[in-house]
């Protein structure tokens, strides 16, 4: 059982928006920076989202993040074939003193 | 350009100690945290502890017990220990730049703990 909830799957066609929640308490999400990451098939997990909305260089605008309260959303616009992935958020927890993760969500791009 | 590698056994015994080493490339092991996270086969992430400060550490409180993160800095790597390992902890091991968030990673290395 993951200390962040993430719904296991969204699906959504080419072209169009997806969303993907991450649900979590006060003692991580609501207290400290939110991260995203893009795991697709067989690679090492990639930073998309940092400090819950921030770009690394060279990820599209596509991709956004947004926090409220115990809750973060990765946004994900013009979805293309290339996005089918896992995607996982990541927060500190001050309370246990770990990070912690989401239990991922898989993207399909139908 | 930054990188990383892990590198290491790809079977462990049961109850023996599993060891990693990340070699770290275009930035010091003495500047920024260092962590390693896991992922068993076909699950999610779980982060296992970091390193900082050239021995500052904080470990998973899950895996407190049997984890020993260490850093050499005139190799510029740092390196895992967890002890006592079970199937439990059959998993793809990373090494990763970040304390709380992860900027860079290792492509990851696969240890199997089996007899």
């Amino acid at each position: 059982q993951s200390v962040l909830t993430q719904p296991p799957s969204v699906s959504a066609a080419p072209g169009q928006k997806v969303t993907i929640s991450c649900s979590g308490s006060s003692s991580n999400i609501e207290k400290n920076y939110v991260s995203w990451y893009q795991q697709l098939p067989g690679t090492a997990p990639k930073l998309l989202i940092y400090e819950n909305y921030k770009r690394p260089s060279g990820i599209p605008d596509r991709f956004s993040g947004s926090k409220s309260g115990t809750s973060a959303t990765l946004g994900i616009t013009g979805l293309q074939t290339g996005d089918e992935a896992d995607y996982y958020c990541g927060a500190w927890d001050s309370s246990l003193s770990a990070w912690v993760f989401g239990g991922g969500t898989k993207l399909t791009v139908l | 350009q930054v990188q990383l590698q892990e590198s290491g056994p790809a079977l462990v015994k049961p109850s023996e100690t599993l060891s990693l080493t990340c070699t770290v490339s275009g930035a010091s092991i003495s500047t920024y945290y260092w962590s390693w996270i896991r992922q068993p086969p076909g699950k999610g992430l779980e982060w296992i502890g970091y390193i900082y400060n050239s021995g500052t550490t904080n470990y998973n409180p899950s895996l407190k017990s049997r984890v020993t993160i260490s850093v050499d800095t005139s190799k510029n790597h740092f390196s895992l220990k967890l002890n006592s390992v079970t199937a439990a902890d059959t998993a793809v091991y990373f090494c990763v730049r970040g304390g709380s968030a992860a900027d860079y990673w290792g492509q990851g290395t696969l240890v199997t703990v089996s007899s």
